[in-house]
């Protein structure tokens, strides 16, 4: 167990909407990273929370967006969801105080968009 | 751009032998980070092993063994007397540092898929 928690664990969308999913990091981690993981393939970097602000992103459109919180628990926001976007979404925290400290993920969200 | 390759899609093997996932990676940085994690079919991504570009020094933890070439650049990760439990995907990323301050990026590779035949 990694202490990185995730909600919901399963999600059914139809194509249009939009999405909200929930992380809350590790105790003591200041950093929050997305990665959208499609089916046979590796996590891809959505974008990373850093105190609060993005420090870094993909190559995700705009409608993929974030939040963080002062206690460092993130959303992932995605708008407009198209078919594609349906993948296991990771979350993933860390400290930034120690570089390339390992990144704890979280069991993830399976989003379906029908 | 960064790169991490994982040719060997999937691989079974049978209980107790040994077993090696290769992972080849392309970066420009002078200085990254390598990681193995493992993904058990309840997807949580597990942390195996972190190694920096400077320590090629290869590492032993119980029945896994790393053995890291910056001359190949490659990063390849070998289970001893594998057991019906090691089944999972395993991926290898490199990171990619976001600002000068801390925090990476990961790349990954697609993963191999290792199944362990009792």
């Amino acid at each position: 167990e990694t202490g990185v928690t995730q909600s919901p664990t399963h999600l059914i969308k139809t194509r249009g909407q939009q999405v909200t999913l929930r992380c809350s990091s590790q105790s003591g981690h200041n950093t929050v990273s997305w990665y959208q993981q499609a089916l046979g393939q590796g996590p891809q970097f959505i974008f990373q929370y850093y105190r609060e602000e993005e420090n870094g992103r993909g190559n995700f459109p705009p409608r993929f967006s974030g939040l963080q919180f002062p206690n460092y628990s993130s959303e992932l926001n995605v708008n407009a969801l198209e078919l594609d976007d349906s993948a296991l979404y990771l979350c993933a925290s860390s400290l930034a105080e120690r570089r390339a400290y390992e990144q704890y993920f979280g069991p993830g969200t399976r989003l379906t968009v029908t | 751009a960064q790169k991490v390759t994982q040719a060997q899609t999937e691989i079974s093997v049978v209980e107790k032998e040994d077993v090696t996932l290769d992972c080849v990676y392309e970066t420009r940085d002078t200085t990254y980070y390598l990681f193995w994690y493992k993904q058990p079919p309840s997807g949580e991504l597990v942390f195996l092993i972190r190694r920096n570009s400077f320590d090629e020094q290869n590492e032993i933890s119980g029945r896994y063994s790393w053995n890291f070439q910056k001359s190949t650049s490659s990063f390849n990760f070998t289970i001893t007397a594998s057991q019906v439990v090691d089944s999972a995907v395993y991926f290898c990323a490199l990171s990619e540092g976001l600002t000068n301050f801390g925090n990476e990026k990961l790349t990954f590779g697609t993963g191999t898929r290792l199944t362990i035949i009792p």
